[in-house]
């Protein structure tokens, strides 16, 4: 079975120029959400979905991050523009929730993370 | 005061050691709890669900106390493979939707 599948799978870009994370859930699940892990903070939630819809975006950073999901397949983290702040390990993760719960066994899958370095 | 806090480590142990690692969590209405592993430049993958009663997978085996709201893991005869970094999962409060992660204990077994 196909997993959370993460597009590029690293970048290197100069400061200022927009950046493109892109993200294609496991098929069947409702719930789609979007992480960025750095040393100094661990891994913080950005944003997610559930059934396309965003729930909750208290995490983005500012108003330079947007995400969206045209889809149930498909999803997207933009940055613009870019600071060498910004430079991390962004995951897509992906589970799916019955009846407004996560199902136990499967809480979360993640993708392989995209690594973004802004110079 | 921090969600979900963990002993960041690092945790150096022999092979073929116990060790055990805690994590506490701030929230007594968190429902769910996990522990996931991630290995070094890699992605967070669910190790094992940690149920009330105590719960065990082969050679690892998670506690629950809610009064005490901490988590435990244990793994017995370590391998060099359980290299890795142990985060500590629960669901917050309002929420059962979505997971919040403590910053993970790093355990490195050696030869």
């Amino acid at each position: 079975d196909a997993g959370v599948i993460q597009s590029p799978r690293h970048e290197v870009t100069e400061m200022g120029q927009e950046v493109t994370l892109r993200c294609k859930p496991i098929s069947g699940h409702n719930s789609l959400f979007w992480y960025r892990q750095t040393m100094m903070r661990g891994l913080e939630l950005l944003i997610y979905f559930n059934n396309n819809v965003p729930i909750d975006d208290s995490g983005m950073p500012e108003d330079r991050f947007s995400a969206k999901m045209p889809n149930a397949s498909f999803s997207t983290l933009k940055i613009q523009p870019s600071e060498p702040r910004d430079s991390a390990v962004y995951f897509c993760a992906s589970s799916l929730v019955a009846r407004g719960v996560l199902v136990a066994n499967q809480p979360q899958h993640f993708g392989d993370g995209t690594r973004l370095s802004i110079l | 005061r921090k969600e979900v806090e963990q002993d960041p480590g690092p945790f150096n142990v022999p092979e073929g050691a116990t060790v055990a690692f805690n994590c506490t969590y701030s929230n007594s209405a968190s429902q769910s709890f996990f522990w996931y592993r991630q290995d070094c430049r890699k992605e967070p993958k669910l190790l094992m669900s940690v149920y009330s009663s105590g719960n065990e997978d082969g050679r690892f085996t998670a506690q629950l106390n809610r009064a005490s709201q901490y988590i435990s893991l244990l793994i017995r005869d370590s391998k060099l493979s359980d290299s890795a970094t142990y985060l500590c999962v629960v669901t917050p409060s309002g929420s059962a939707r979505q997971l919040t992660f403590g910053s993970g204990t790093q355990l490195t077994v050696l030869p």
